[in-house]
């Protein structure tokens, strides 16, 4: 297992201001991710933060909107960029731990973000 | 059309009471399926996974895959009020990428 915490837990925003949120691992970790969690709404993969390397954003991201790094295999961080209402949301860091995602994955608490 | 459908509920339950949650998906390439609980405030946390078809048990959880139906479950037996929790079902196929569910809000109740 891993575990995870994420910093901040909760940020209240002005519109056009970014923040970035921090993903610590407390192990090596062979991958690392960013989901969106809307109310209501499937959470939802942003991007997988690599390693030395840019990361690989979904569908309907961008890297101009949700700049990445990962400058270790234990910490990787996610800003969001010029802030809408519309990026209300929880901001959520999954690892994984083997080769194999789909039953190695952990989750860490979040950061619940409200822009005003 | 989503890949994944799951009834948001809130579904309510008596405490011992016989849990059946449930989600439907499209893509027939999905082979692995999981089930997350949530805690209020909290991130997702794994349950169960189950690859291909077939049934799967721990303790009081047991998770059913049909993929001829593209149907999964996940049954709690005697529940709690410690169950009390959204559940997230999830999939993924070849790439590796997971597919969640909105997830159904479960309250048991003493």
């Amino acid at each position: 297992s891993a575990v995870i915490s994420q910093k901040p837990s909760r940020d209240i925003c002005q519109r056009g201001t970014s923040l970035t949120i921090q993903c610590q691992v407390d192990s090596q970790v062979t991958m690392m991710f960013w989901y969106r969690q809307q109310p209501g709404q499937s959470l939802t993969l942003i991007a997988t933060a690599n390693q030395g390397s840019e990361a690989t954003y979904e569908s309907g991201f961008v890297i101009d909107k949700f700049p990445i790094s990962r400058p270790n295999l234990t910490f990787s961080t996610l800003t969001v960029s010029n802030m809408s209402p519309e990026d209300s949301s929880i901001y959520l860091c999954s690892v994984a731990t083997s080769g194999r995602w789909a039953d190695t994955q952990y989750f860490g608490p979040g950061t619940r973000l409200t822009v005003l | 059309q989503k890949e994944v459908e799951q009834d948001p509920g809130p579904l309510s339950v008596p405490e011992g009471a016989i849990v059946s949650l449930n989600c439907t998906y499209s893509n027939s390439a999905f082979q692995y399926f999981m089930w997350y609980r949530q805690y209020s405030r909290k991130g997702p946390e794994l349950l169960m996974y189950t690859y291909s078809s077939g049934n799967k048990e721990d303790g009081r959880f047991t998770a059913q895959v049909d993929k001829s139906s593209k149907y999964i479950s996940l049954f709690i037996r005697d529940s709690q009020p410690s169950d009390s929790a959204t559940y997230l079902c999830a999939m993924s196929g070849d790439t590796d990428k997971l597919i969640f569910g909105t997830g159904t809000r479960l309250q048991v109740f003493p």
